[in-house]
Protein backbone atom coordinates (compact mmCIF):
# COMPACT_ATOMS: atom_id res chain seq x y z
CA UNK A 1 0.00 0.00 0.00
CA UNK A 2 1.02 3.49 -0.56
CA UNK A 3 2.23 6.03 2.01
CA UNK A 4 1.29 9.62 2.77
CA UNK A 5 2.31 12.81 3.68
CA UNK A 6 0.24 14.81 5.87
CA UNK A 7 1.02 18.11 7.88
CA UNK A 8 1.72 17.32 11.31
CA UNK A 9 -1.05 20.09 12.96
CA UNK A 10 -3.38 22.86 12.29
CA UNK A 11 -5.05 24.73 13.62
CA UNK A 12 -8.29 26.60 12.48
CA UNK A 13 -10.89 28.68 13.68
CA UNK A 14 -14.54 27.66 14.74
CA UNK A 15 -16.88 28.25 11.71
CA UNK A 16 -14.26 28.11 9.32
CA UNK A 17 -13.42 25.44 6.80
CA UNK A 18 -11.02 23.23 7.67
CA UNK A 19 -8.68 21.67 4.68
CA UNK A 20 -6.65 18.93 5.47
CA UNK A 21 -4.02 17.92 2.98
CA UNK A 22 -2.51 14.60 1.83
CA UNK A 23 0.51 13.74 -0.71
CA UNK A 24 -0.09 10.35 -1.79
CA UNK A 25 2.16 10.44 -5.34
CA UNK A 26 2.80 6.68 -5.37
CA UNK A 27 -0.66 5.99 -5.42
CA UNK A 28 -1.71 2.95 -7.76
CA UNK A 29 -4.51 3.06 -9.85
CA UNK A 30 -6.73 1.01 -7.66
CA UNK A 31 -6.31 2.00 -4.93
CA UNK A 32 -8.42 4.16 -2.71
CA UNK A 33 -8.00 7.47 -0.58
CA UNK A 34 -9.60 6.84 2.72
CA UNK A 35 -9.93 9.89 5.73
CA UNK A 36 -10.33 8.72 9.55
CA UNK A 37 -10.33 11.04 12.71
CA UNK A 38 -9.71 10.14 16.11
CA UNK A 39 -10.84 11.68 18.98
CA UNK A 40 -8.08 11.44 22.18
CA UNK A 41 -8.85 7.71 23.11
CA UNK A 42 -11.39 6.69 21.14
CA UNK A 43 -11.20 4.51 18.47
CA UNK A 44 -10.79 6.21 14.79
CA UNK A 45 -13.59 7.26 13.21
CA UNK A 46 -14.84 7.02 9.16
CA UNK A 47 -15.20 9.92 7.74
CA UNK A 48 -15.54 9.42 3.54
CA UNK A 49 -13.40 7.92 0.86
CA UNK A 50 -13.06 8.09 -2.70
CA UNK A 51 -10.92 6.81 -6.15
CA UNK A 52 -10.95 9.66 -8.31
CA UNK A 53 -14.06 11.15 -8.68
CA UNK A 54 -14.80 14.07 -5.47
CA UNK A 55 -17.04 12.89 -2.80
CA UNK A 56 -19.16 14.41 -0.30
CA UNK A 57 -21.18 13.05 2.39
CA UNK A 58 -22.97 14.56 5.96
CA UNK A 59 -19.37 14.89 7.41
CA UNK A 60 -16.96 15.90 5.24
CA UNK A 61 -15.84 16.49 1.49
CA UNK A 62 -12.76 15.08 -0.11
CA UNK A 63 -11.13 16.46 -3.46
CA UNK A 64 -8.53 14.04 -5.48
CA UNK A 65 -6.65 15.94 -7.60
CA UNK A 66 -6.62 14.71 -11.47
CA UNK A 67 -3.28 13.08 -11.31
CA UNK A 68 -4.50 11.83 -8.06
CA UNK A 69 -0.91 12.32 -6.36
CA UNK A 70 -2.97 14.58 -3.55
CA UNK A 71 -6.13 15.43 -1.76
CA UNK A 72 -7.79 17.02 0.53
CA UNK A 73 -10.26 16.68 3.31
CA UNK A 74 -12.65 19.96 3.81
CA UNK A 75 -14.74 20.23 6.85
CA UNK A 76 -17.05 23.06 5.85
CA UNK A 77 -18.10 24.55 9.42
CA UNK A 78 -15.38 23.57 11.97
CA UNK A 79 -16.82 23.15 15.60
CA UNK A 80 -14.76 22.88 18.66
CA UNK A 81 -16.08 18.63 18.31
CA UNK A 82 -13.98 18.43 15.25
CA UNK A 83 -10.69 18.83 16.88
CA UNK A 84 -8.70 15.30 16.52
CA UNK A 85 -5.90 13.91 14.79
CA UNK A 86 -7.04 13.02 11.27
CA UNK A 87 -5.67 10.32 9.22
CA UNK A 88 -4.99 10.07 5.60
CA UNK A 89 -4.97 6.39 4.01
CA UNK A 90 -4.19 4.72 0.55
CA UNK A 91 -5.70 1.61 0.34
CA UNK A 92 -6.62 -1.45 -1.94
CA UNK A 93 -9.32 -2.21 0.28
CA UNK A 94 -11.27 -4.67 1.60
CA UNK A 95 -10.73 -6.62 -2.10
CA UNK A 96 -7.34 -7.71 -1.23
CA UNK A 97 -6.15 -7.50 2.52
CA UNK A 98 -8.01 -4.64 3.10
CA UNK A 99 -5.19 -3.40 5.34
CA UNK A 100 -4.87 -0.24 6.18
CA UNK A 101 -1.70 1.80 7.22
CA UNK A 102 -2.01 3.94 9.62
CA UNK A 103 0.96 7.40 9.27
CA UNK A 104 1.27 9.61 12.08
CA UNK A 105 -1.72 11.87 11.00
CA UNK A 106 -2.55 15.61 11.34
CA UNK A 107 -3.30 17.08 14.51
CA UNK A 108 -6.34 19.62 13.59
CA UNK A 109 -7.04 21.92 16.88
CA UNK A 110 -9.90 24.18 16.36
CA UNK A 111 -10.11 27.40 18.19
CA UNK A 112 -13.28 29.32 19.37
CA UNK B 1 -28.06 -0.85 16.66
CA UNK B 2 -24.67 -2.65 15.41
CA UNK B 3 -21.38 -1.84 16.11
CA UNK B 4 -18.10 -3.42 17.34
CA UNK B 5 -17.82 -4.27 21.63
CA UNK B 6 -14.57 -4.44 22.84
CA UNK B 7 -13.82 -5.36 26.58
CA UNK B 8 -13.07 -4.80 28.91
CA UNK B 9 -11.96 -0.95 28.47
CA UNK B 10 -8.95 -1.21 30.92
CA UNK B 11 -6.64 -4.41 31.73
CA UNK B 12 -4.20 -4.75 34.21
CA UNK B 13 -1.50 -7.69 33.53
CA UNK B 14 1.24 -8.81 35.94
CA UNK B 15 4.63 -9.83 33.69
CA UNK B 16 4.83 -12.71 32.60
CA UNK B 17 1.30 -13.39 32.59
CA UNK B 18 -0.89 -13.96 29.41
CA UNK B 19 -4.58 -11.89 29.09
CA UNK B 20 -6.82 -11.81 25.70
CA UNK B 21 -8.47 -9.12 24.63
CA UNK B 22 -12.30 -9.44 23.31
CA UNK B 23 -13.82 -8.18 20.20
CA UNK B 24 -17.12 -8.99 19.24
CA UNK B 25 -18.99 -7.06 16.28
CA UNK B 26 -22.70 -7.73 14.98
CA UNK B 27 -22.80 -6.17 11.66
CA UNK B 28 -22.40 -9.12 9.71
CA UNK B 29 -18.96 -8.31 8.63
CA UNK B 30 -16.34 -10.57 7.16
CA UNK B 31 -12.97 -8.92 7.84
CA UNK B 32 -12.14 -8.12 10.92
CA UNK B 33 -8.44 -6.16 12.58
CA UNK B 34 -6.81 -5.77 15.63
CA UNK B 35 -4.20 -2.73 15.79
CA UNK B 36 -1.83 -1.62 18.66
CA UNK B 37 -1.57 2.41 18.94
CA UNK B 38 1.32 3.48 21.99
CA UNK B 39 1.59 7.38 22.81
CA UNK B 40 1.40 9.96 20.21
CA UNK B 41 1.78 7.32 17.35
CA UNK B 42 -0.13 5.86 14.59
CA UNK B 43 -2.24 2.33 14.42
CA UNK B 44 0.14 -0.94 13.77
CA UNK B 45 -1.93 -3.83 12.51
CA UNK B 46 -1.00 -7.05 14.60
CA UNK B 47 -3.73 -9.58 13.08
CA UNK B 48 -6.06 -9.81 10.76
CA UNK B 49 -9.07 -12.09 9.68
CA UNK B 50 -10.80 -11.67 6.33
CA UNK B 51 -12.94 -14.93 6.79
CA UNK B 52 -13.52 -17.46 9.38
CA UNK B 53 -11.18 -20.10 10.65
CA UNK B 54 -8.41 -18.10 8.92
CA UNK B 55 -6.24 -15.45 9.51
CA UNK B 56 -2.58 -13.32 8.72
CA UNK B 57 0.03 -11.90 10.73
CA UNK B 58 0.50 -8.27 10.28
CA UNK B 59 3.16 -5.99 10.55
CA UNK B 60 4.06 -6.40 14.83
CA UNK B 61 2.66 -10.08 15.12
CA UNK B 62 5.37 -11.20 17.72
CA UNK B 63 4.13 -11.98 21.11
CA UNK B 64 0.07 -11.57 19.84
CA UNK B 65 -2.28 -14.94 19.13
CA UNK B 66 -5.79 -14.41 17.60
CA UNK B 67 -8.32 -17.21 16.92
CA UNK B 68 -11.37 -16.94 14.66
CA UNK B 69 -13.71 -19.58 15.45
CA UNK B 70 -17.36 -17.46 14.56
CA UNK B 71 -17.45 -14.41 12.22
CA UNK B 72 -18.66 -12.17 15.18
CA UNK B 73 -15.64 -12.69 17.36
CA UNK B 74 -11.95 -12.34 16.84
CA UNK B 75 -9.86 -12.44 20.25
CA UNK B 76 -6.60 -10.79 20.80
CA UNK B 77 -4.07 -12.91 23.34
CA UNK B 78 -1.31 -11.09 24.56
CA UNK B 79 0.76 -13.64 25.37
CA UNK B 80 4.31 -13.11 27.74
CA UNK B 81 6.37 -12.94 24.60
CA UNK B 82 5.37 -9.38 23.93
CA UNK B 83 7.97 -7.45 25.80
CA UNK B 84 6.01 -4.32 25.44
CA UNK B 85 2.56 -4.79 25.89
CA UNK B 86 1.32 -1.36 27.12
CA UNK B 87 -0.56 0.57 24.98
CA UNK B 88 -4.41 1.04 23.52
CA UNK B 89 -5.42 -1.90 21.27
CA UNK B 90 -8.18 -1.17 18.68
CA UNK B 91 -10.20 -4.02 16.97
CA UNK B 92 -11.60 -3.47 13.69
CA UNK B 93 -14.26 -4.81 11.03
CA UNK B 94 -14.89 -4.28 7.53
CA UNK B 95 -17.52 -5.82 4.46
CA UNK B 96 -15.40 -7.51 2.05
CA UNK B 97 -18.05 -7.41 -0.56
CA UNK B 98 -18.03 -5.48 -3.59
CA UNK B 99 -17.33 -1.54 -2.61
CA UNK B 100 -14.78 -0.95 -0.37
CA UNK B 101 -16.35 0.30 2.39
CA UNK B 102 -14.66 2.42 5.92
CA UNK B 103 -13.40 0.49 8.49
CA UNK B 104 -15.57 0.17 11.98
CA UNK B 105 -13.74 0.35 15.32
CA UNK B 106 -14.52 -0.33 18.45
CA UNK B 107 -13.91 2.13 21.63
CA UNK B 108 -10.38 0.26 22.24
CA UNK B 109 -9.03 -1.61 25.36
CA UNK B 110 -5.93 -0.02 27.55
CA UNK B 111 -3.65 -2.55 28.57
CA UNK B 112 -0.94 -1.45 31.38
CA UNK B 113 1.56 -3.88 32.42
CA UNK B 114 2.29 -3.51 36.42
Amino acid sequence: DAKTTQPPSMDCAEGRAANLPCNHSTISGNEYVYWYRQIHSQGPQYIIHGLKNNETNEMASLIITEDRKSSTLILPHATLRDTAVYYCIVSSGSGNTGKLIFGQGTTLQVKP
Amino acid sequence: DGGITQSPKYLFRKEGQNVTLSCEQNLNHDAMYWYRQDPGQGLRLIYYSQIVNDFQKGDIAEGYSVSREKKESFPLTVTSAQKNPTAFYLCASTNRQGENYGYTFGSGTRLTVV
